[in-house]
């Protein structure tokens, strides 16, 4: 059964630091891998979705890996800020159902 | 202006009585879904539709039931049966879920309490 994990639960940093976001997965039978920001009492925005066959993926100061084999996937955040504060899940997508397999997800603080 | 409506932000009810989630999109997409938040855990998905009249359960349905007579719209009712219903209930549609490249759009949330 495919298990998402996501370590660690909570992380504060100074704002302007480089960030890496941990995703893992026991299962390497993926359709694809999505990031997604969720802030307090708020629905999920989706950021960045890797397809299987895909390495990583980039938006603005955001950069995602996948690694399939290893069953691994990070989520970079490039000089952080404030507004960055929030809750990053990840979920991938199986190929059995075609359904998301979710993480508990990172709270991410970034001090001003 | 596209996207997921869901009624109401925040909804109160007594053990014992069923209730109705609303969930509407606009985005024109065949698929939708229930998913429920707990705290420090992933969502769960309760049941999903892939096309009008058409829905399956996902991993945790027991308690709850829902309905897709339109493709706009996929409301769910949290019956008295659910043991612990108190809970975050996400709503979320995608055009193809077999499509590689589909993504889920997720509505604003409805925050159920029972008391």
């Amino acid at each position: 059964k495919q298990e998402v994990t996501q370590i660690p639960a909570a992380l504060s940093v100074p704002e302007g630091e480089n960030l890496v976001l941990n995703c893992s997965f026991t299962d390497s039978a993926i359709y694809n891998l999505q990031w997604f920001r969720q802030d307090p009492g708020k629905g999920l925005t989706s950021l960045l979705l890797i397809q299987s066959s895909q390495r990583e993926q980039t938006s603005g100061r955001l950069n995602a890996s996948l690694d399939k084999s290893s069953g691994r996937s990070t989520l970079y955040i490039a000089a952080s800020q404030p507004g960055d504060s929030a809750t990053y899940l990840c979920a991938v997508r199986a190929l059995s159902n075609y359904q998301l397999i979710w993480g508990a997800g990172t709270k991410l603080i970034i001090k001003p | 202006d596209g996207g997921i409506t869901q009624s109401p932000k925040y909804l109160f009810r007594k053990e014992g009585q069923n209730v109705t989630l609303s969930c509407e999109q606009n985005l024109n997409h065949d698929a939708m879904y229930w998913y429920r938040q707990d705290p420090g855990q992933g969502l769960r998905l309760i049941y999903y539709s892939q096309i009008v009249n058409d829905f399956q359960k996902g991993d945790i349905a027991e308690g709850y039931s829902v309905s897709r007579e339109k493709k706009e719209s996929f409301p769910l009712t949290v019956t008295s049966a659910q043991k612990n219903p108190t809970a975050f209930y996400l709503c979320a549609s995608s055009i193809f879920p077999r499509r590689v490249t589909d993504e889920q759009y997720f509505g604003p949330g409805t925050r159920l309490t029972v008391t």
